[in-house]
């Protein structure tokens, strides 16, 4: 699986916007991009998933450039629930015996 | 969406003894499951797959004698720590994928070994 590089921490306030960029550059043409959302003392939660270009749900959005070396989670108007560890993860997720290689996560911090 | 069940959620055991937690698919079948473990701070480090009517495939550097996976029917997988030493104590997590619909994990199980 691709190595995946991120930063290891990010503060923000409530209500702003937050990009989390994960670099991925030995992603290979089968692989996506998946970001996971993980509390204190829970499981890691699915957030959003992409191959390339723009990827929208309800909670977040993924950039992906062209050369899908690198992709950028945003979270829109952060609030004080969104302080959490999030995890980009690189690979061939089309089956169900995929092994999931988690890197060390941004853990993000949101205050008043 | 898919959803895995994992019990307890935590678990207070002595040392020497063993403690098995389990995890299942709920409305869907897995004939692979995963299971991690997680360290305070730390990320998720794969321990083993498990795969359902066969034997389990443990990551480099995990005994598998001492964490047994049992994978018995399509939707139960358990993990036992035998012989718990404090050095176990840490956040046990499973995951399981219903085809195209990704990865679930399970809500975790908290070991302490005291």
């Amino acid at each position: 699986l691709a190595k995946t590089t991120q930063p290891i921490s990010m503060d923000s306030y409530e209500g702003q916007e937050v990009n989390i960029t994960c670099s991925h550059n030995n992603i290979a043409t089968n692989d996506y991009i998946t970001w996971y959302q993980q509390f204190p003392s829970q499981g890691p939660r699915f957030i959003i998933q992409g191959y390339k270009t723009k990827v929208t749900n309800e909670v977040a959005s993924l950039f992906i450039p062209a050369d899908r070396k690198s992709s950028t989670l945003s979270l829109p108007r952060v609030s004080l629930s969104d302080t959490a560890v999030y995890y980009c993860l690189v690979g061939d997720f089309t089956g169900t015996a995929s092994k999931l290689t988690f890197g060390t996560g941004t853990r993000l911090q949101v205050t008043l | 969406g898919a959803v895995v069940s994992q019990h307890p959620s935590w678990v207070i055991c002595k040392s020497g003894t063993s403690v098995k937690i389990e995890c299942r698919s709920l409305d869907f079948q897995a004939t692979t499951m995963f299971w991690y473990r997680q360290f305070p701070k730390q990320s998720l480090m794969l321990m083993a797959t498990s795969n359902e009517g066969s034997k389990a495939t443990y990551e480099q550097g995990v005994e598998k004698d001492k964490f047994l996976i049992n994978h018995a029917s399509l939707t139960l997988s358990t993990l036992t720590v035998t012989s718990a030493h404090p050095e176990d104590s840490s956040f046990y997590i499973c995951s399981a994928s219903q085809l195209n619909d990704g990865y679930t994990f399970g809500s975790g199980t908290r070991l302490t070994v005291v």
